[in-house]
Order: structure tokens, then sequence, then C-alpha cells
């Protein structure tokens, strides 16, 4: 079976600029939640929706941040206008009904100049 | 809020030996899971095994085990006969079935493990 899929695995971009991660979560799947890691706060929890709505967004750092799920099989996460600080591994994680059972994707590294 | 302490930032140990990882966290509910996933340098997430808090027994995946002590809020990971393989950053979690931290994994700092032939 796929796990949860994340594109880009790696983006690097210039200060400014846009940036959308994507991720699929494992099918059937009906809760979906992304994590941002970095060397000073470790992993934290940014968002996480069920069935395709937003739960709690209360970890998303500022306006700058959004994410959507518009359907079952897809979400996104995007930052604009992107900041050096932002950069980290960004983490999208899915789970069955059962909350607590969190599959995680292999990340998406983002470095912004 | 919930939190999680990891204290050791880094172990290391010899192949075939074992090893023991802390946790501890803090909590006002009485309903919970505890985790521990293990992140190697393809920096992919792993979940290693999990425990859930009204079961006295303590879990055990293969060479996995842990020591949970409910009262101390202690949660412990210990690696028998360590591999080169399991090598990598473990993070200690915690998820509560209600209140605020309902729905989210806290997470501890995480303590780098190097296993050593």
């Amino acid at each position: 079976d796929a796990g949860v899929i994340q594109s880009p695995r790696h983006e690097v971009t210039e200060m400014g600029q846009e940036v959308t991660l994507r991720c699929k979560p494992i099918s059937g799947h009906n809760s979906l939640f992304w994590y941002r890691q970095t060397m000073m706060r470790g992993l934290e929890l940014l968002i996480y929706f069920n069935n395709n709505v937003p739960i709690d967004d209360s970890g998303m750092p500022e306006d700058r941040f959004s994410a959507k799920m518009p359907n079952a099989s897809f979400s996104t996460l995007k930052i604009q206008p992107s900041e050096p600080r932002d950069s980290a591994v960004y983490f999208c994680a899915s789970s069955p009904d059962r909350l607590y059972e969190q599959y995680f994707g292999p990340g998406t590294r983002l470095t912004v100049t | 809020a919930q939190t999680v302490t990891q204290s050791q930032p880094e172990m290391s140990v010899q192949e075939a030996e074992t090893v023991t990882l802390s946790c501890t966290y803090d909590t006002s509910e009485n309903n919970y899971y505890l985790f521990w996933y293990k992140q190697p340098p393809s920096r992919q997430m792993i979940l290693v095994i999990r425990q859930e808090a009204y079961k006295q027994q303590n879990a055990t995946e293969n060479r996995f085990s842990v020591n949970f002590q409910k009262a101390a809020k202690s949660f412990s990971l210990k690696i028998s006969d360590s591999q080169l393989g399991d090598t990598a950053m473990y993070f200690c979690a915690f998820w509560g079935a209600g209140g605020t931290s309902y729905g989210k994994l806290t997470f501890g700092q995480g303590t780098i493990l190097t296993v050593h032939p």
C-alpha cells in the first residue's frame, strides 16, 4: 500500500516567493495533519483536518500560512510570502478513524534564502 | 497544556547491547496514549511502539519495549540487541483523548541514538 505522499521533497525559494507544499494521505484515512520540524522548536502541529474540514489551526504561525483540503485525497500548505525563518521540514500525516494512529509522509525540506 | 520531556539529547550504545531512552510527560488527563517514533537520517517518521494509558501491561514490539509508569508519568523505551539500523533520532509523543489536546500529538525534543559496531 502507498503511504502518505508529499511533494516536492525539497524546495528552495527566495524570500517573498509563494510556496505550495502538497500532500496525498493514505486512501481511506479521514484525518490529515501538517507538522513543521525545526531545530529550535522541534516538531509542532500546524493544522489538522477531519473529513476535509479544518478542526484546529491554532498552530499556524501567522496569516502568511494557509492550508486547504479540497477533497479526501489532497491537501496543500501554502506560504505567501515566504521568509527565511520558514525554512524547516514540513511533514504531512494521516490517520484513520482513530486519530492517534498517525502515519507520516517523508517530509518536504523547505529552504528560503 | 501537555508537555513531553526527553532529558537525554544524545545516547550511544554498542551493537548487540541494550539501551534505554527516557521520557517524562505532564498531563491532567486520564485517558491518553504514548508513542515512540523513530526518525532515521532519511527523516521519515516511523512509529515504533504505542502504549495506551489504561493498560497496565507494558507494550512490546520485537526488540522494543517500554516501561510505563503512570503515577510517575514516565515512559521509557528499551531497545534490546541494538542494531546499526537503530541509529536514529527517537521522539517520545503524547496524544490526549480529550480536552484541548484531542487530535494533537505533542512531541518531546528527541534523543539522538548512535549504535556503534
